[in-house]
């Protein structure tokens, strides 16, 4: 069983679609969780960060996590065409660097 | 502020061959550290740097790959010899705290033939 684990996808949406993704985790020691989005021919870029459990908005985008049931979850309001990218998923223990990364989920906004 | 920048964009090689990698963090980052994302799989952690110290790196699968950070700025990860699984894109990343989020180059794509 990996420990973090996210559907690749791919995923296509209309334009202004609310986008929910998701991922699982195994490991009770993670304490940060991150999103990244990865446009092609690009590094991952942070989107969004949390430490614990709880919610966190910023613009059209929330993180939730539930630690509880060790499952994360990024929502994206009013999805643009502008935010087709592979969506990765991150977590790592307290105080330390090993990040773990799900597969990605590949998203598509059409127009 | 300029971000972090990684060279070659793209390496093609020969099996047996030797690649050298390099990483030009963020400036003033003390944490650097090389991720590796081979055909199929999640992006996977290699080892971190502090300053020119190697803080981790229990994520480096063998002794052809040797990474030096030397005088605490720049990084480069050597791989000798280059095998065919070696294949994959090598990212680098910094930032100023631990635990804290990455910026990732734009990576590294190695194909080993």
């Amino acid at each position: 069983q990996k420990e973090v684990e996210q559907d690749p996808g791919p995923l296509s949406v209309p334009e202004g679609a609310i986008v929910s993704l998701n991922c699982t985790y195994s490991n009770s020691a993670f304490q940060y969780f991150m999103w990244y989005r990865q446009y092609s021919r690009k590094g991952p870029e942070l989107l969004m960060y949390t430490y614990s459990s709880g919610n966190k908005e910023d613009g059209r985008f929330t993180a939730q996590v539930d630690k509880s049931s060790k499952y994360i979850s990024l929502f994206i309001r009013d999805s643009q065409p502008s935010d087709s990218a592979t969506y990765l998923c991150a977590m790592s223990p307290l105080n330390n660097n090993d990040m773990r990364f799900g597969a990605g989920t590949r998203l598509t906004v059409k127009p | 502020e300029a971000g972090v920048t990684q060279f070659p964009s793209h390496s093609v090689i020969e099996k047996g061959q030797t690649v050298t990698l390099r990483c030009d963090p963020i400036s003033g980052h003390d944490n650097l550290y090389w991720y590796r994302r081979v055909m199929g799989k999640e992006i996977k952690f290699l080892l971190h740097f502090v300053k020119e110290s190697k803080q981790d790196e229990s994520g480096m699968p063998n002794n052809r790959f040797l990474a030096e950070r030397t005088g605490g700025t720049y990084s480069t990860l050597k791989v000798q010899p280059a095998e065919l699984e070696d294949s994959g894109v090598y990212f680098c990343a910094s930032s100023q705290s631990r635990g804290a989020g990455y910026t990732f180059g734009s990576g590294t794509r190695l194909t080993v033939v």
